[in-house]
């Protein structure tokens, strides 16, 4: 594998229900970001991880927790979603949390029921 | 805060022709860096081109080239000789000293065979 990776691509959850999503990232990079992107809006930067240690939550709601046990895996914890959550998320690296340079994943395409 | 404007929601082009997707953006600062990047269908987001605000010269990438206006706030992205691979979400991002990327809401561009 190489550079960005999401699993799972696609995930339907009801709103009582709890679930994780995973990035990995094999580019050697020491920062990791999760975005929210909605239809017709723009990219939302929602956490960032910079060596490990959470830098950034953009006032995101604590239904969503994320997790970074090392500089190549970033977690996203989900539970008791609402509808409005369903979105894209994307996670990306950089080499820093400085560095503007950012190679995002694929997504995972989240549908709350 | 930054903004930044993307006033083309879609945008469509003959396959090996030219077309331009406009971008404006709103910042008090001098030293910053502006970015276009393309999300396909498939939704990786890939670094199209590059401009850092510094630089006078317009930033060139193969057929991809920017027109940098500094004074105007302006960024425009073209695209020449399109091909039916350029058919995409294009957005153009912001980035300067709070370290974030900022994103417009993205043009859809289609190319017509």
């Amino acid at each position: 594998e190489t550079g960005v990776t999401q699993t799972p691509r696609h995930l339907v959850m009801g709103m009582t229900n709890k679930k994780s999503l995973k990035c990995e990232q094999h580019l050697g990079h020491n920062a990791m970001y999760w975005y929210k992107q909605s239809a017709k809006k723009p990219l939302e930067l929602m956490f960032v991880y910079s060596l490990e240690e959470r830098v950034e939550n953009n006032s995101v709601p604590s239904r969503f927790s994320p997790e970074c046990p090392n500089s190549s895996h970033l977690f996203l914890h989900l539970h008791t979603l609402q509808p409005e959550d369903s979105a894209l998320y994307l996670c990306a690296s950089s080499s820093g949390s400085s560095d503007y340079e950012q190679y995002f994943g694929p997504g995972t395409r989240l549908t709350v029921t | 805060a930054q903004t930044v404007t993307q006033s083309q929601p879609e945008m469509s082009v003959q396959e090996a022709e030219t077309v331009t997707l406009s971008c404006t953006y709103d910042t008090s600062e001098s030293d910053y860096y502006l970015f276009w990047y393309k999300q396909p269908p498939s939704r990786q987001m890939i670094l199209v081109i590059r401009q850092e605000a510094y630089k006078q010269q317009n930033a060139t990438e193969n057929r991809f080239s920017v027109n940098f206006q500094k004074a105007a706030k302006s960024f425009s992205l073209k695209i020449s000789d399109s091909q039916l691979g350029d058919a995409a979400m294009y957005f153009c991002a912001y980035y300067g000293s709070n370290y974030k990327l900022t994103f417009g809401k993205g043009t859809l561009l289609t190319v017509n065979p």
